[in-house]
């Protein structure tokens, strides 16, 4: 089945204690990306990825590391988490990503406490 | 810069009842795509339908139709028939075009609907 993944759904932790959100997809996409949703906010972009190697910061990318170092794989890493950074977070893929109109593909999300 | 406003934080519809929600953007770039998630309490990001600037005709996907009216720069998604599995969040998203020819998913705040029996 073609699908995002991502781990872990649901995640409690404290100030400043590093951790990765992984994210795989099956669908041999080239564009990733990962956005944070806030009440009221939308969906907010925080970095993507054409390809392998390849990463640009969104929106909001502060606090926030990513690596593509295999094109399914594209990890979030926040270093030292702050209660600003409890959010649910998207990952999303799409075939392309340049000027193109396929849709993303999202997982089903990570819902982080940072306390 | 480019932005998308959907000014219905909330609606209500009866069951089996037809409901627009809307969304205007702004954007200065001759070509875009529009976009409509559903996302329901369960969380995921459902993709419901596109409209592209060019386009002649509005797009349809079953009950879902994008009344898209570019002049006043807006796409609202008409649901037909409203189903109690209908009631969700939805976000109205833009591609916007990058630097280097990339793009990326702009969305606005979403209204919740709710599908009463």
């Amino acid at each position: 089945e073609a699908q995002v993944t991502q781990n872990p759904r649901y995640l409690i932790t404290v100030t400043g204690k590093k951790l990765t959100v992984t994210c795989s997809q099956n669908m041999n996409h080239e564009y990733m990306s990962w956005y944070r949703q806030d009440p009221g906010l939308g969906l907010r972009q925080i970095y993507y990825s054409m390809n392998v190697e390849v990463t640009d910061k969104g929106d909001v990318p502060e606090g926030y590391k990513v690596s593509r170092k295999e094109k399914r794989n594209f990890p979030l890493i926040l270093e030292s988490p702050s209660p600003n950074q409890t959010s649910l977070y998207f990952c999303a893929s799409s075939l392309r990503g340049q000027g193109d109109n396929s849709p993303l593909h999202f997982g089903n999300g990570t819902r982080l406490t940072v306390t | 810069a480019q932005k998308i406003t959907q000014t219905q934080p909330g609606m209500f519809v009866q069951e089996k009842e037809a409901v627009t929600l809307d969304c205007t953007y702004d954007t200065s770039d001759p070509s875009y795509g529009l976009f409509w998630y559903k996302q329901p309490s369960s969380g995921e990001m459902i993709f419901l339908i596109y409209q592209g600037s060019y386009d002649q005709q509005n797009a349809t996907e079953g009950r879902y139709s994008l009344n898209f009216q570019k002049a006043r720069k807006s796409a609202n998604l008409v649901i037909s028939a409203s189903q109690l599995g209908d009631s969700a969040m939805y976000f109205c998203a833009m591609r916007e075009l990058l630097s280097g020819g990339y793009n990326k998913l702009i969305f606005g705040a979403g209204t919740r609907l709710a599908v009463h029996p």
